[in-house]
């Protein structure tokens, strides 16, 4: 298994500009979910999902969506970047929603926004 | 408000010894408390699990408690090695609905010099 796959690892971006941060997973899990990590504020939840065709938002939700067409894809979408969203994202995976089992995460993505 | 704490500061110390890392909180009830480590440019990744009723738990050269009176606990990692140096996180899990969140500490440092 691959576990929790990320792309891509490093992107920059300008103020303004769309793009997406791809996430899937070969472990047939529920739930996924997308983190922020920034320096002296721990990992913040911005959007999860329960299974294929429903999300919700986490803390940090806004400027960021996303969809779940199937259980193994998550991707988190950034329609008009800022600044404030230069971070490291990371997804994570677990099974099952209502569990409480230990999370996969990926290896992250590192975006900067110029 | 509520909070996670852990030492923002760095904990070195020396191989062979006993590295004890703190995890406080406030205003939560978890159900739970997971410890992940982290290292750089990677991913956390899981290393243990205690619920509310467990005072402890072991693993290997791994030690939790969990004190729920103080809101507190404590991460133990016994004849540390240099090879354990890395960022420990501590996550509370919270019982929400259809899903249980995992909140995250900003983790400490830890450094272990041979």
């Amino acid at each position: 298994n691959a576990g929790v796959t990320q792309t891509p690892k490093f992107q920059v971006l300008k103020t303004g500009q769309s793009m997406t941060l791809q996430c899937a997973q070969d472990m047939n899990h529920e739930y996924m979910s997308w983190y922020r990590q920034d320096p002296g504020m721990g990992l913040r939840l911005i959007h999860y999902s329960v299974g294929a065709g429903i999300t919700d938002q986490g803390e940090v939700p806004n400027g960021y969506n996303v969809s779940r067409s199937t259980t193994e894809d998550f991707p988190l979408r950034l329609l008009s970047a800022a600044p404030s969203q230069t971070s490291v994202y990371f997804c994570a995976s677990r099974a099952p929603s209502g569990g409480v089992n230990e999370q996969f995460f990926g290896p992250g993505t590192r975006l900067t926004v110029l | 408000s509520q909070k996670i704490e852990q030492n923002s500061e760095a904990l070195n110390i020396q191989e062979g010894k006993t590295a004890t890392l703190t995890c406080n909180y406030t205003n939560y009830s978890p159900a739970y408390l997971q410890w992940y480590r982290q290292d750089p440019g990677r991913g956390p990744v899981f290393l243990l699990l205690i619920r509310e009723n467990e005072k402890e738990k072991r693993k290997e050269r791994l030690k939790v408690t969990f004190d729920t009176t103080l809101k507190q606990s404590l991460f133990h990692i016994t004849a540390s090695q240099p090879a354990d140096s890395a960022t420990y996180l501590c996550a509370l899990t919270l019982y929400g609905g259809a899903t249980n969140k995992l909140i995250f500490g900003t983790g400490t440092l830890l450094a272990v010099q041979p």
